[in-house]
């Protein structure tokens, strides 16, 4: 089983339109959890903090359950420049001061005009 | 302010040769990683460096794999021998020095594309 799962997509949506990407995680020790944001050939960048409280920046969403080990983003009113691939992303403390980064492979989101 | 920077942007070598990535983490960011990304597949941890002291090497492939950090700046990764697995993009990244209360962002370079033919 890997580490972080995530939709394979690619989700090809209509400008306008709202999308949900999901993702699970193993790890009960995992500490902090993101979605990052990769554009082609570009290296990746984040976009957000996951908080069990849910958190919201703008058009985006995320929410955690640390119960069901289940992270999602929502985005609403899609636009062009939201086409890429999304992380999830996941930070384990494995000692000594050292966070790693869990990298799920990504989903591919088109904004269709 | 300078983001991460890594050099080269790309190399393309023959089975067998050595390659040395670079990479200059933000001024002032004591904890450096480097992550690797071989096609279809996820982006994976190699290792991590405090100022110049390797704090976790637990994702290194392998021991033709050396990273250092002389002086607690710039970092090289060297692969020698590549080997044709050894294909992929090298992610470096840095962010500022690690407090037991909160995680440090990760701020990414563009990459080295590494081709071994």
């Amino acid at each position: 089983r890997k580490e972080v799962e995530q939709d394979p997509g690619p989700f090809n949506v209509p400008e306008g339109a709202t999308v949900a990407f999901n993702c699970t995680y193993s790890n009960s020790a995992s500490q902090s959890f993101f979605w990052y944001r990769q554009d082609c050939r570009k290296e990746p960048k984040l976009l957000m903090s996951v908080y069990s409280s849910g958190n919201e920046d703008g058009r985006f969403t995320a929410q955690l359950n640390r119960a069901s080990q289940y992270i999602s983003l929502l985005i609403r009113d899609s636009k062009l420049s939201d086409s890429a691939t999304y992380l999830c992303v996941v930070s384990v403390y494995s000692g000594a001061g050292s966070y790693q980064l869990t990298f799920g492979k990504g989903t591919k989101l088109s904004v269709i005009p | 302010e300078a983001g991460v920077t890594q050099f080269p942007s790309h190399s393309v070598i023959e089975k067998g040769q050595t390659v040395t990535l670079r990479c200059d983490p933000i001024s002032g960011h004591d904890n450096l990683y480097w992550y690797r990304r071989v096609m279809g597949k996820e982006i994976k941890f190699l290792l991590h460096f405090v100022k110049e002291s390797k704090q976790d090497e637990s994702g290194m492939p392998n021991n033709r794999f050396l990273a250092e950090r002389t002086g607690g700046t710039y970092s090289t990764l060297k692969v020698q021998p590549a080997e044709l697995e050894d294909s992929g993009v090298y992610f470096c990244a840095s962010s500022q020095r690690w407090t037991a209360l909160t995680y440090n962002e990760q701020f990414f370079g563009p990459g080295t594309r590494l081709t071994v033919l």
